[in-house]
């Protein structure tokens, strides 16, 4: 069975303090793996995608990464405006599997 | 571009009741997805559209849901009869994910319906 843990359920920063959220899977042949933010109220809004291990992606103060066996997302500087819930997923390399979700990370960055 | 469009926003009824969500997904994504996501819990998928017919409905609990894709565009859910434990919120997303297409395709989620059933 595909499964996705984040750790830690919740991290609160100071205004600046760099960091890393952890996404941990299993999944037998992985399709993808996803990383979605998430406002209160508000549908998961995608971020990222990473296929293969090695691969990293950015986007302004944060910085996905891939290995065999979880992925990171680091966020360098971080302001107010990123604190929301970051979700992970992973879809297996098998027909039309579903995306699996993690329980998420809620972030809040106090300035 | 417009992204995926649902309805209502917020729906709170008692148990037992009907109620009936609309989704309207982004121009020419052939992939539908229904998800419902209890308060603290990531999305769980509920059931999956390619075009109109129904790719995976493995998780959707079918004495009670039921969904249909119109015309392979939009997509109703419906619950009959409500339980307190269906109080969650109801996300549709799409892709444009093709069946057997090698890598992940992207899923773009609509806002929510926030359901409350009392």
């Amino acid at each position: 069975e595909d499964q996705v843990t984040q750790s830690p359920e919740a991290l609160r920063l100071q205004e600046g303090e760099s960091s890393s959220l952890n996404c941990s899977y299993t999944v037998s042949g992985l399709r993808g793996l996803f990383w979605y933010r998430q406002d209160p109220g508000k549908g998961p809004e995608f971020l990222f995608t990473l296929y293969s291990a090695g691969e990293e992606k950015e986007k302004e103060r944060l910085k996905a990464t891939l290995t065999k066996k979880e992925s990171f997302l680091h966020i360098t500087a971080p302001k107010p405006e990123d604190s929301a819930t970051y979700l992970c997923a992973v879809q297996a390399y098998r027909g039309n599997t579903p995306l699996v979700f993690g329980k998420g990370t809620r972030l809040s960055v106090i300035a | 571009e417009a992204g995926v469009a649902q309805s209502p926003r917020y729906k709170i009824i008692e148990k037992r009741q009907s109620v009936a969500f609309w989704c309207n997904p982004i121009s020419g994504h052939a992939t539908l997805y229904w998800y419902q996501q209890i308060l603290g819990q990531g999305p769980k998928l509920l059931i999956q559209f390619q075009n109109n017919g129904v790719v995976d409905d493995s998780q959707l609990p079918k004495d009670r849901f039921s969904a249909e894709r119109l015309k392979g565009v939009d997509s109703t859910l419906k619950i009959q009869p409500a339980k307190l434990e269906d109080s969650a919120v109801y996300l549709c997303a799409s892709s444009l994910a093709r069946y057997g297409q090698p890598l992940g395709e992207t899923q773009y989620f609509g806002p929510g319906t926030r359901l409350l059933v009392l």
